[in-house]
Order: structure tokens, then sequence, then C-alpha cells
């Protein structure tokens, strides 16, 4: 069975904090990670795909480091908007099933105004 | 262009009765995922189709559910004789391709009810 766990699994901050959370996954086999947000009653958003180990991707305020030798991904938020409240989901493909993603449950961010 | 589109959006039906939730992918999209997304939890893959055949159905939990994609573009996946335990979000996904550096582009879900 594939682990992928995230956390914290749920993260309130106030408008302008900056903020962090991780993506834990298996450290062999890796193929590719992704990160998505999901906003409620919308449909899941893909911010990034992380395929090297080191990589360092950033979408405006957001950015995200990966660590494929010891299995693990942050996720970055600079100066929360009460608008980056969503659901990040965290997404793991092995190299003997490329196709294949195991999700992780996600952390949910409230930015509170 | 359209994005991905699902049809019911909300669903619901009785123990032990059959139910066809359809998806639409982005046109030109190879690679079609279902998963399936139970409160509190992530989305839980089911089956993905690289062009009309599935390429992992490994995630299906049992034989009432299967699911089609004939001509390489629609799909639908079919739950048979329904249970409570299926209540859940349904997500279709699509891709240019199903492997390398690609990005998955969802549908909205269909919420299935099972009373």
């Amino acid at each position: 069975i594939l682990n992928v766990e995230q956390s914290p699994q749920s993260l309130h901050v106030q408008e302008g904090d900056s903020t962090n959370f991780t993506c834990s996954f298996p450290s062999s086999n890796f193929y590719a990670l992704h990160w998505y947000r999901w906003e409620t009653a919308k449909s899941p958003e893909a911010l990034f795909v992380m395929t090297l180990n080191g990589d360092e991707k950033k979408k405006g305020r957001i950015s995200a480091t990966l660590n494929t030798k010891e299995g693990y991904s942050y996720l970055y938020i600079k100066g929360s908007q009460p608008e980056d409240s969503a659901t990040y989901l965290c997404a793991f493909r092995y190299n003997t099933n490329a196709g294949k993603s195991t999700f992780g449950d996600g952390t949910t961010l409230t930015v509170k105004p | 262009g359209a994005g991905v589109s699902q049809t019911p959006s909300n669903k619901v039906t009785e123990k032990g009765k059959y139910v066809e939730l359809r998806c639409d992918p982005i046109s030109g999209h190879t690679a079609l995922y279902w998963y399936r997304q139970s409160l509190g939890q992530g989305p839980e893959f089911l089956i993905y189709f690289q062009g009309t055949g599935a390429a992992d159905d490994s995630g299906l939990p049992n034989d009432r559910f299967f699911a089609v994609r004939p001509e390489g573009s629609v799909s639908t996946l079919k739950i048979q004789r329904t249970e409570r335990g299926d209540s859940a979000v349904y997500l279709c996904a699509s891709s240019s391709t199903g492997t390398g550096d690609y990005e998955q582009y969802f549908g909205p879900g269909t919420r299935l009810t099972v009373t």
C-alpha cells in the first residue's frame, strides 16, 4: 500500500501570515509529485508538477520544493489572502505505473481577514 | 476551450439500483481518470484510460464497478447494485498524455448519494 501523508490536516491563519505544509511520500520508485488546490464547490486545480530532486517551483505567492531522497515536498504560501482558503492536495506517481496518482488527504487552509 | 464536464452533478438513488456517471474530457486529451472522494479524504484512484483501453483498473473496488470509453473520448462509470457505502463524490480528470510531465484537469464531480 502506497502511503501519501499530508500535514497538518487543517490550518487557520490570519491574512498576511505566511504558511507552509508538508506532503510525505515513498522515497523509492519516484516518478512525479503534483500539488493541487481545491476550493469548495469548484474542481481541483493543478498548481505544480515536480519531477526532479531539488525542484523548486513558484506561481505568484505560492511555491513548492521537492526532496525525493527523503520523500517530502513543502508547499509555501507567502502573505496568505482569504482567497487562498482551500484544500491543498498532493499526489504521488511512481515509476512502475506512472499513469496512476495516489493522493494524500489534503491540508485545509482557512485564511481569516 | 471547454473544460472537463460531468453529468449529473448530483445523483440520489436507492440501494440496489444501477447508476451511470458520465465524463466529457477536454477535446484531444488521450488519458482519462476516475477517482472517488469521500468526506475528509483525498481522491481515491479508480481507473485510468489511455485512449479506448483501460490502462489500469486496479482501483475499482469490486465487480459492481465498471467503466468504458468506447470512442476514446466520453467515459461512463457504471455502478451496479449500489450500496450506501458507494456514496461519495466521483471525480473525472483528463490529461493530454498519461505519462511524463502532465497536468490533470478535473471536472466538478458527481455527488452520488445512495439511500
